[in-house]
């Protein structure tokens, strides 16, 4: 079993639409949690981080982590054609051990 | 803030020859750096962690005597692909790891990335 599981999609949504992304984890020593977007042929680019259980909001994006499902998620309301890109979530243990989903890629259709 | 730069963004070379690929820390300090190789449409992969003054530590299955990482300060961190053939062709990513001390995020940023093709 791998330490994080992200369903690689590909996932299509039409503009407007709320976007859900999703990973599991099976180590209880993951405590931090990050979302990365990374566009065709670029650098992944830190989009939200939390470290606690419950909803982290910044403008359209939603991070939520519930640990006792070990489970996190990544909402996009409104979504934008610019939102199209592979998103990855991270977690991260408190001895510094960073592990990364596969990757969901997403297509918002205009 | 935050930002990690990484130079060339895209090299052609020709194969036996080496490649030396940089990343930089532009706004903070990195005692940890990593990169990543990224084929087309996959996950990233771990090739190695470097700290700052230290021997890197190599990920399962990467050649360290391929790949030669140094990290010479605090803020710069080199990958050399020694003699290059064409399976080397790949997106290179580095990224820093900016530590929580400063109340910072003490989560990773990535550079822009570099593609090598090897001819």
């Amino acid at each position: 079993q791998k330490e994080v599981e992200q369903d690689p999609g590909p996932l299509s949504v039409p503009e407007g639409a709320i976007v859900s992304l999703n990973c599991t984890y099976s180590n209880s020593a993951f405590q931090y949690f990050m979302w990365y977007r990374q566009y065709s042929r670029k650098g992944p680019e830190l989009l939200m981080y939390t470290y606690s259980s419950g909803n982290k909001e910044d403008g359209r994006f939603t991070a939520q982590v519930d640990k006792s499902s070990k489970y996190i998620s990544l909402f996009i309301r409104d979504s934008q054609p610019s939102d199209s890109a592979t998103y990855l979530c991270a977690m991260r243990t408190t001895g510094n051990q960073f592990y990364f989903g596969t990757g969901t890629s997403l297509t918002v259709i205009p | 803030g935050a930002v990690v730069s990484q130079h060339p963004s895209w090299v052609i070379c020709k194969s036996g020859t080496s490649v030396k690929i940089e990343c930089r820390s532009l706004d903070f300090q990195a005692t940890t750096m990593f990169w990543y190789r990224q084929f087309p449409k996959q996950s990233l992969m771990l090739m190695a962690t470097s700290n700052e003054g230290s021997k890197a530590t190599y990920e399962q299955g990467v050649e360290k005597d391929k790949f030669l990482i140094n990290h010479a300060s605090l803020t710069l961190s080199t990958l050399t692909v020694t003699s290059a053939h064409p399976e080397d062709s790949s997106f290179y990513i580095c990224s820093a790891r900016e530590s929580g001390s400063r109340g910072g995020t003490d989560t990773q940023y990535f550079g822009p990335g570099t593609r090598l093709t090897v001819l």
